[in-house]
């Protein structure tokens, strides 16, 4: 089946600093790639919708200045957290849609990235 | 806009008893519908989904869902939960066209299985 992996699985940085988020697809080209925000105890919800080789498509609420979204690579999306604080903190996940899957709604979720922000 | 309403918050069933996780979906169009299971501190793994054609889909671990569209739900259930059910269970609908294509969650229903 199609994997995704994020790196790092874990990570803790200092208020300002910015930290950047890995999701690769490792079997497949992923043309769409999504990334997710989880708050503890709550569902996903959706940041922004990262297309390859174009600017990526932001939530309603989501601050793109600050959630820096880059898809350079059918198998390479990044998110970057700029200037973090601790509001920041959470669970980020992402997930990757295979377009050669018929039925294209199907996404890949990696096993997403734990960020404190201290 | 489509959306996922999930009523049980949480729910607490005995080993080798049946299993039902409540999902309601809305959506003006015929919904694509998944199921998705999560551990503590992990990704989403699919559990089954709902395209077209038969109303009742077999997933994984033994679960299966049923799409009723007069009802707009598409429950999960399992004949009988094992202790490694434990995790927090998401139903989503997928929706849009084109390039643009959203998946939607609920909020979750977080399943305890007790000895």
């Amino acid at each position: 089946g199609a994997v995704v992996s994020q790196h790092p699985s874990w990570v803790i940085c200092k208020s300002g600093t910015s930290v950047k988020i890995e999701c690769r697809s490792l079997d497949f080209q992923a043309t769409t790639m999504f990334w997710y925000r989880q708050f503890p105890k709550q569902s996903l919800m959706l940041m922004a919708t990262s297309n390859e080789g174009s600017k990526a498509t932001y939530e309603q609420g989501v601050e793109k200045d600050k959630f820096l979204i880059n898809h350079a690579s059918l198998t390479l999306s990044t998110l970057t957290v700029t200037s973090a604080h601790p509001e920041d903190s959470s669970f980020y996940i992402c997930s990757a849609r295979d377009p050669t899957t018929p039925q294209s709604y199907e996404q890949y979720f990696g096993p997403g990235t734990r960020l404190t922000v201290t | 806009a489509q959306s996922v309403t999930q009523p049980d918050i949480h729910i607490t069933v005995s080993e080798g008893a049946s299993l039902e996780l409540r999902c309601n979906y809305s959506y003006g169009a015929t919904p694509y519908l998944f199921w998705y299971v999560q551990s503590p501190g992990q990704g989403l793994q699919l559990l089954l989904k709902y395209f077209s054609g038969d109303t009742l889909v077999q997933g994984i671990k033994g679960f299966e869902a049923e799409f009723k569209r007069s009802q707009s739900s598409f429950n999960l259930r399992k004949p009988s939960v094992h202790w490694s059910d434990a995790a927090e269970y998401f139903c989503a609908v997928g929706a849009g066209s084109g390039g643009y294509q959203k998946v939607t969650f609920g909020t979750g229903t977080k399943l305890q299985v007790i000895p």
